[in-house]
């Protein structure tokens, strides 16, 4: 079966660094999102890898190993804004979204 | 975990015609159903909220008259694209929120309907 492993919930501290990890099974693959929630709103687009390598846009970064099946979500500088939850969605060979069950992220002060 | 399904996975239909997409909660109930549309590498835009026997809240924009939704069980919700054109072409996605206790701002995202208008 295809299947996407995030982590559920995550905590961090303003200021600091966190990484978002995302694990992939699926039926061919097309790219690797990532999106931002916050509670009540709609997911904001974030990333889009299909290549391996590290892609830097401002605080956050995304990492993409097709090889290993695996993504990581970077976020920098962190600030309480940055609370939300992140999911992790893989397109497969069908051009089908194959959603992470999200990880809520939490930042202290 | 919970899963939700759409159907059909994609469509392609002549301009002026209607398509309905399903979008069903496999093994879980719920109250709340979204449906999105989105571009490439876009955001999700939120079309309408439904929830189970009640009329869906559209957003502002979106044209309540062409985009039908019924949500006639807490396991199935439908978007009716009505007289279909071109610029309606996109990749339509629906995710429920389960009525669980302690899981109710969860939302669970189906796969995507990819609409192509002829």
């Amino acid at each position: 079966g295809q299947n996407i492993d995030q982590p559920t919930e995550m905590t961090a501290t303003e200021g600091a660094i966190v990484q978002i990890n995302c694990t992939y099974q699926t039926s061919g693959f097309n790219g690797l999102f990532w999106y931002q929630q916050h509670a009540g709103e709609a997911p904001t687009f974030l990333s889009y890898n299909v290549l391996d390598g590290l892609e830097e846009k401002g605080r956050f970064s995304s990492f993409l190993s097709r090889s290993k099946g695996y993504s990581y979500l970077l976020l920098k500088e962190l600030q309480m804004k940055d609370s939300a939850s992140y999911l992790c969605a893989v397109m497969d060979s069908n051009y089908q979204l194959i959603w992470g069950a999200g990880t809520k992220l939490i930042i202290k002060p | 975990g919970a899963v939700v399904s759409q159907h059909p996975s994609w469509v392609i239909c002549k301009s002026g015609t209607s398509v309905k997409i399903e979008c069903r909660s496999l093994d879980f109930q719920a109250t709340t159903m979204f449906w999105y549309r989105q571009f490439p590498k876009q955001s999700l835009m939120l079309m309408a909220t439904s929830n189970e026997g009640s009329k869906a809240t559209y957003e502002q924009g979106v044209e309540k008259d062409k985009f039908l939704i019924n949500h006639a069980s807490l396991t199935l919700s439908t978007l009716t694209v009505t007289s279909a054109h071109p610029e309606d072409s996109s990749f339509y996605i629906c995710s429920a929120r389960a009525s669980l206790a302690g899981e109710s701002d969860t939302q669970y995202f189906g796969p995507g309907t990819r609409l192509t208008v002829l």
